[in-house]
């Protein structure tokens, strides 16, 4: 069974801190791993990533994967109030490429 | 250019009541998908469909059917509604669901069940 698991689940910060969310995953035929920003209503994507090493950037979010620990980072830095959100990991599983599996998500507030 | 849509947008049942959350999509897209979302929980997969005619399930699909008669419509029927079927349900549409930057979300329904 394909797992994915996200941490923290939860975490609150100021504007200007910098934060790295972990997901960590279980899955067999890995084909990629994605990041998904979630406000109030459907997931918008944000990153995928493929290859171990590389990183992903746009603005001041960053993510790169690690194939040997079986992980990826998101980082947020110069956080703002805008970046408050749920951030959700998923990669596509059970050996179908059709099947999305996600993380619980991790629920970032960012206060002024 | 509509995307995905999604009808309703929310919903309060009964206990027992059947109902059918309604999903299209204009953009040819082979796959299509369900899931529910719940606080804590992530979204978790009910249905999936690679195509007309063809169906399979995902994590959780108990209490739910679909069928994908069009390439364009796949309804998700809840058959005797729960309470435990209260939350956030989300369509996907995409080409091939490995290219996350072409997978696109329903607005989401809402719906409560009492």
């Amino acid at each position: 069974e394909d797992k994915v698991v996200q941490s923290p689940l939860s975490l609150v910060v100021h504007e200007g801190d910098t934060v790295t969310l972990n997901c960590s995953y279980e899955v067999t035929n890995f084909r990629s791993l994605l990041w998904y920003k979630q406000e109030k209503k459907a997931p918008t994507f944000l990153f995928m990533l493929t290859s171990s090493g590389i990183e992903k950037k746009s603005g001041r979010l960053s993510s790169i994967l690690d194939k040997k620990e079986l992980s990826s980072i998101l980082n947020i830095t110069a956080t703002q109030t805008g970046d408050s959100a749920i951030y959700l990991c998923a990669l596509p599983g059970g050996g179908s490429n059709y099947k999305l599996t996600f993380g619980k998500g991790t629920l970032l507030t960012v206060n002024p | 250019n509509a995307g995905v849509t999604q009808t309703p947008k929310f919903q309060v049942l009964k206990t027992g009541q059947s109902m059918t959350l309604q999903c299209a999509q204009d953009m040819n897209h082979e796959y299509m998908s369900w899931y529910r979302q719940d606080p804590g929980m992530g979204l978790r997969l009910i249905h999936y469909s690679v195509g007309a005619g063809i169906t399979d399930q995902g994590e959780v699909p108990n209490g739910y059917n679909v069928s994908r008669s069009t390439t364009e419509d796949f309804p998700l029927r809840l058959l005797s509604a729960a309470p435990s079927q209260t939350s956030v349900y989300f369509c996907a549409s995409s080409y091939s669901p490995g290219r996350g930057n072409t997978i696109y979300f329903g607005e989401g329904s809402w719906l409560t069940v009492v």
